[in-house]
């Protein structure tokens, strides 16, 4: 079975542009998650999805933020204008809806913000 | 407020030797959910272990279990016999709200950077 994927796996962009990252979930996985994790601390939930609709998206930085999972089957987040700040691994994460705590991640992007 | 904590920023352990990786939380549902993730240089969070609020026994999975006690609202991993590959961070975790309800948040610890010494 296939995990996760993600892509790019590396970013580096100047401040003020603006970058996308994808994500396909495992296959049948009804719930993605994407998260942020800066150097150093745990990861941070950023938006959930059900199917392509969204369950909490309560710690999305919505001015600069955007997700969307169109179908309901992949992802992408987009930042812009990225600021220094945001330079982390952004992790994408699925799980069955009925399994729901049990979530299987992709590798990551790591972004640099320059 | 719903609050994970683990206050080993780093632990150095001789190969075959078992350790223990300290879990704190904090909630006030009476209902949630506790896990354990390894996250090796590569990146990847991998899922080690799961306990429910609600589960009397402490969970095992091979090399791994979970010390629950609940009173003190902790939930520290133990790995038997630890390899040179079980190197890597750490992170407890926690859910909040019913189990397999997609409305569930989850919240991470800082992390416990593991390291074995042959």
């Amino acid at each position: 079975e296939a995990g996760v994927a993600q892509s790019p796996r590396y970013k580096i962009i100047e401040k003020r542009q603006s970058v996308a990252f994808w994500c396909n979930p495992i296959s049948g996985h009804a719930t993605l998650y994407w998260y942020q994790q800066i150097l150093g601390q745990g990861p941070k939930l950023l938006i959930q999805f059900q199917n392509n609709g969204v369950v909490d998206d309560s710690q999305l930085p919505k001015d600069r933020f955007s997700a969307e999972r169109l179908k309901g089957v992949d992802s992408t987040l987009k930042i812009q204008p990225a600021k220094l700040e945001d330079s982390a691994v952004y992790l994408c994460a699925s799980s069955l809806a009925l399994v729901g705590y049990e979530q299987y991640f992709g590798p990551g992007t790591r972004l640099t913000v320059t | 407020a719903q609050k994970i904590t683990q206050t080993q920023p780093g632990m150095f352990v001789q190969e075959k030797e078992a350790v223990t990786l300290d879990c704190t939380y904090d909630t006030s549902d009476q209902s949630y959910g506790l896990f354990w993730y390894k996250q090796p240089s590569s990146g990847e969070m991998i899922f080690l272990i799961y306990q429910g609020s609600y589960d009397e026994q402490n969970a095992t999975e091979g090399r791994y279990s979970l010390n629950f006690q609940k009173a003190r609202k902790s939930a520290n991993l133990v790995i038997s016999a630890s390899q040179l590959g079980d190197s890597a961070m750490y992170f407890c975790a926690m859910r909040e709200g019913r189990r397999y309800s997609s409305a569930s948040k989850i919240i991470f610890g800082s992390g416990t950077r593991l390291s074995i010494r042959p």
